[in-house]
């Protein structure tokens, strides 16, 4: 069964840089995903695309302080210089035939 | 530049049937498959269904086949959800968003600012 995996909540301070971790279910580690930002109130906005090799692709406008790469079934997004506006839920997408997946979600608070 | 814009949520009776709808505009509809996504209040997003671009190929999530019906008008850059036997469980934000076919049609690249349907006697 596709599954994706994410940790409920992470934190990090203001100007600083954190790894979120979007978990593929066994079997399904060649998959590419997609990433999304939904900040407080708002609709969610696409991130990037994320291959099995780490390429990525991101959606326009999205700034050069956010980065994706790929370990095994592991697909991360990186934000460095963070800041006020980056404290949202980061959700990862996956997707099969006849099928799409979201990941639970990750809160991300900017202390 | 890319626009999707939902109408059609409110309050409805269990039972009763809604149809949603999304304009699109700032792309050439017809190229794009198109996804509805829902959120429940303090849930994280569900996928709902997706059509290709074409309109043919359909896929629904579970909870909603035999339901919910996905269709487009690519001439009017339209995307439609109706929702039948509707349940208190349905009550959420519905999204429309679009899939990126250049990569798969099932990899949602924008997303609309979405609707309420609430289901509530």
């Amino acid at each position: 069964q596709l599954v994706l995996t994410q940790s409920p909540s992470a934190s990090a301070s203001l100007g600083a840089s954190v790894k979120l971790t979007c978990t593929l279910s066994s079997g399904h580690s060649s998959y590419a995903i997609a990433w999304h930002q939904q900040q407080p109130e708002k609709g969610p906005r696409y991130l990037m695309k994320l291959y099995s090799d780490g390429s990525h692709t991101k959606g326009d406008g999205i700034p050069d302080r956010l980065s994706g790469s790929s370990s095994g079934a592991e697909r991360y997004l990186t934000i460095s210089s963070l800041q006020s506006e980056d404290e949202a839920d980061y959700y990862c997408q996956t997707w099969g035939t006849g099928i799409v997946v979201f990941g639970g979600g990750t809160k991300l608070t900017v202390l | 530049q890319v626009q999707l814009v939902e109408s059609g949520g409110g309050v409805v009776q269990p039972g009763r049937s809604l149809r949603l709808s999304c304009a699109a505009s700032g792309f050439t509809f017809r190229n794009y498959g198109m996804h509805w996504v829902r959120q429940a209040p303090g849930k994280g997003l569900e996928w709902v269904a997706v059509i290709w671009y074409d309109g043919t190929n359909k896929y629904y999530t579970d909870s909603v086949k035999g339901r919910f019906t996905i269709s487009r008008d690519n001439s009017k850059n339209t995307l439609y959800l109706q929702m039948n036997s509707l349940r208190a469980e349905d009550t959420a934000v519905y999204y429309c968003a679009r899939g990126d076919c250049s990569t798969s049609c099932y990899l949602v690249d924008y997303w609309g600012q979405g609707t309420l349907v609430t289901v509530s006697s």
